[in-house]
């Protein structure tokens, strides 16, 4: 009974490869978030969706998309992995600004590696 | 735009001691949250404690509390009684809610270790 599920858990590719990392999560929730982890450990955030429309567009490079087809789903693609894109992923996921808490619920995170 | 400060990279503390880790944060705004996560070895993000501004009153979450000083614009998290398993790099973490969604923007992290 996983809350935010990521697939796959670790992911090992060639530059220039197109890949994608898939979310789900089962909690009811109407907000999903992805966040990369660089290599040193430093946390930002890349997307939000809401209700599957895309609410916040951080600075990343156009090779990244995010795609919604629910609200409980959402999948980030990858065109012309570069070295720089190795990170772990964090898929997220919240109720929307009618729930006070405002907690978010993090994926185990994806591990991407580009070689 | 907001900045989280973590200026301690490392710590350590021995087992059932008690240790604090620091966080400052820059904001304009009046209305926000604030939040520690942990993560261990396993990668895991998991919340330890929230602290909502318009609350004077400190969170408390079993071993974990916080010291929030909203004037210094400060949030400090102390660990008592230190367990092997608190083991993991810590995060302070600032929400806003905008009518846009809200993100966390995290600070840059402090590597606890607890020895036995």
């Amino acid at each position: 009974d996983t809350a935010v599920s990521q697939t796959p858990k670790y992911l090992v590719t060639q530059m220039g490869n197109d890949k994608s990392i898939k979310c789900e999560q089962n909690l009811g929730h109407d907000t999903m978030y992805w966040y990369k982890q660089d290599s040193k450990k430093f946390l930002k955030i890349m997307f939000s969706y809401n209700n599957k429309e895309l609410i916040i567009n951080e600075t990343v490079p156009n090779r990244f998309s995010p795609k919604s087809p629910d609200k409980a789903h959402l999948n980030l693609h990858i065109n012309s992995l570069e070295l720089g894109d190795s990170a772990v992923y964090f898929c997220a996921s919240s109720l929307s600004v009618r729930d006070l808490t405002y907690e978010q619920y993090f994926g185990p995170g994806t591990r991407l590696t580009v070689t | 735009a907001q900045t989280v400060t973590q200026s301690q990279p490392e710590m350590s503390v021995q087992e059932a001691e008690t240790v604090t880790l620091s966080c400052t944060y820059d904001t304009s705004e009046s209305n926000y949250y604030l939040f520690w996560y942990k993560q261990p070895p396993s990668r895991q993000m998991i919340l330890v404690i929230r602290q909502e501004a318009y609350k004077q009153q400190n969170a408390t979450e079993n071993r974990f509390s916080v010291n929030f000083q909203k004037a210094a614009k400060s949030f400090s998290l102390k660990i008592s009684d230190s367990q092997l398993g608190d083991t993991a790099m810590y995060f302070c973490a600032f929400m806003i809610v905008e009518t846009s969604g809200s993100r966390l923007t995290f600070g840059e992290g402090t590597q606890l270790t607890v020895n036995p």
